[in-house]
């Protein structure tokens, strides 16, 4: 079965720099999650896609942006990198509408390191 | 806002043993569901289990299954049968209820387990 895709896995970047990760929801799938997980933290919800709208937003940096495109792909552009920005960077994505139960499948993550 | 709480930082279970991880969880209304992920050291989040907040009966799959107790807001993971495999870190996630739009997860702060041979 599809999985949720990311890329690129690994990312270094250096401070100020900028970097655009890239996600691929399942097939059909109409929701995208972007969330931020710190060393030893929780994952931490950043933005979201209903039907390629924002839906909502949660901690997320204004040097941050995202976007969903007509085919459903995700990007996350981050800019004017920091130290704190290294973190697993996951995409999630699900089916949403009136079920009482849409799982969220996540992605294998991208790890970016800013030096 | 939701509070999530997982009291056990880290647990320690034998293998061929079952262990219970803790999970309780403050929303504002009792039609949350509730997720249970696991994220091996690779870093991926699995999915292990879904508790509907209006299942009369606790979710099962496989070894794991949920000891659901909604008036207490709590929905305990306990696996059966410890394997190696089974070490990672653990989070559960209440779900929001409502339909047609975006349900983003807000996660517990994780409980470590570390299924000894």
């Amino acid at each position: 079965a599809a999985g949720v895709i990311q890329s690129p896995r690994h990312l270094i970047k250096e401070k100020r720099e900028t970097a655009t990760l890239k996600c691929y929801p399942i097939p059909r799938h109409d929701t995208v999650y972007w969330y931020q997980q710190g060393p030893g933290q929780d994952p931490q919800f950043l933005i979201s896609f209903y039907e390629k709208m924002q839906s909502d937003k949660g901690s997320i940096p204004d040097r941050f942006s995202a976007q969903q495109f007509s085919d459903y792909h995700s990007e996350l552009n981050m800019s004017s990198l920091e130290l704190g920005d290294s973190a697993l960077y996951f995409c999630a994505s699900s089916l949403s509408g009136d079920s009482s139960y849409n799982e969220q499948f996540f992605g294998p993550g991208t790890r970016l390191t800013v030096l | 806002a939701q509070k999530i709480t997982q009291t056990q930082p880290g647990m320690f279970v034998q293998e061929k043993e079952a262990v219970t991880l803790d999970c309780t969880y403050d929303t504002s209304d009792q039609s949350y569901g509730l997720f249970w992920y696991k994220q091996p050291s690779s870093g991926e989040m699995i999915f292990l289990i879904y508790q509907g907040s209006y299942d009369e009966q606790n979710a099962t799959e496989g070894r794991y299954s949920l000891n659901f107790q909604k008036a207490r807001k709590s929905a305990n993971l306990v696996i059966s049968a410890s394997q190696l495999g089974d070490s990672a870190m653990y989070f559960c996630a209440p779900f929001p209820p409502s339909s047609g739009s975006a349900r983003q997860l807000t996660f517990g702060s994780g409980t470590q387990l570390t299924v000894l041979p």
